[in-house]
């Protein structure tokens, strides 16, 4: 059975980091792209970002570029998201989901909430 | 990258039949056959419900269809159930190997 569970969430004050991680299982995590995903309160989905299963490329939102990094390490069958400088409107619950790219985003976790907040 | 544009919000009565439309632009939906459609109960993780514009995932009830016409996709429920309710999210690939959303339509069962 394939799982995801994010990590990571939290308060933090605008300006400041985060880092979200994501544990994958019950697939071969190598043979896939990855992709987060947030809902902001009360707003839809949003995608953020994805990763070649190599990590060799990687694609944001333009919202997030140049303050989120995506990243992904093989051997520990985890994504990571790197949020840094952090505004009120990065408010969300942060998805990770297995990326078919042409199939779609066909395995989801339960997210992990981060607030951005003074 | 602009959000898919579909409608806020649509209802039926059980057994019934609805459609949800979801309209994108010539570097998107009208560009590729990678739509995708995601059922979402809240405080849930979203579900895959069809993708490739017409295609199910395994499990996924043959109630739910999807098709396409130049920049504009669609979702069609027949036979409503209960249970359907929810919200549903299209989304697309996009020229900019990106993945785009539509603003979500929520769904109720009357």
């Amino acid at each position: 059975e394939v799982q995801l569970v994010e990590s990571g969430g939290g308060l933090v004050q605008p300006g400041g980091s985060l880092r979200l991680a994501c544990a994958a299982s019950g697939f071969t995590f190598t043979r896939d792209w990855m992709s987060w995903v947030r809902q902001a309160p009360g707003k839809g989905l949003e995608w953020v970002a994805n990763i070649k299963q190599d990590g060799s490329e990687k694609y944001y939102i333009d919202s997030v570029k140049g303050r989120f990094t995506i990243s992904r390490d093989n051997a520990k069958n985890s994504l990571y998201l790197q949020m840094n400088s952090l505004r009120a409107e990065d408010t969300a619950v942060y998805y990770c989901a297995r990326d078919g790219v042409a199939v779609g985003l066909d395995h989801w976790g339960q997210g992990t909430l981060v607030t951005v907040s003074s | 990258q602009s959000a898919l544009t579909q409608p806020a919000s649509v209802s039926g009565s059980p057994g019934q039949s609805i459609t949800i439309s979801c309209t994108g632009t010539s570097s998107d939906i009208g560009a590729y056959n990678y739509v995708s459609w995601y059922q979402h109960h809240p405080g849930k993780a979203p579900k895959l419900m069809i993708y490739e514009v017409t295609k199910r995932p395994s499990g996924v009830p043959d109630r739910f269809s999807g098709s396409k016409s130049g920049n504009t996709a669609s979702l069609t429920i027949s036979g409503l159930q209960a249970e359907d309710e929810a919200d549903y999210y299209c989304s697309s690939y996009t020229s900019s190997r990106t993945q785009v959303f539509g603003g979500g339509t929520k769904l109720t069962v009357l």
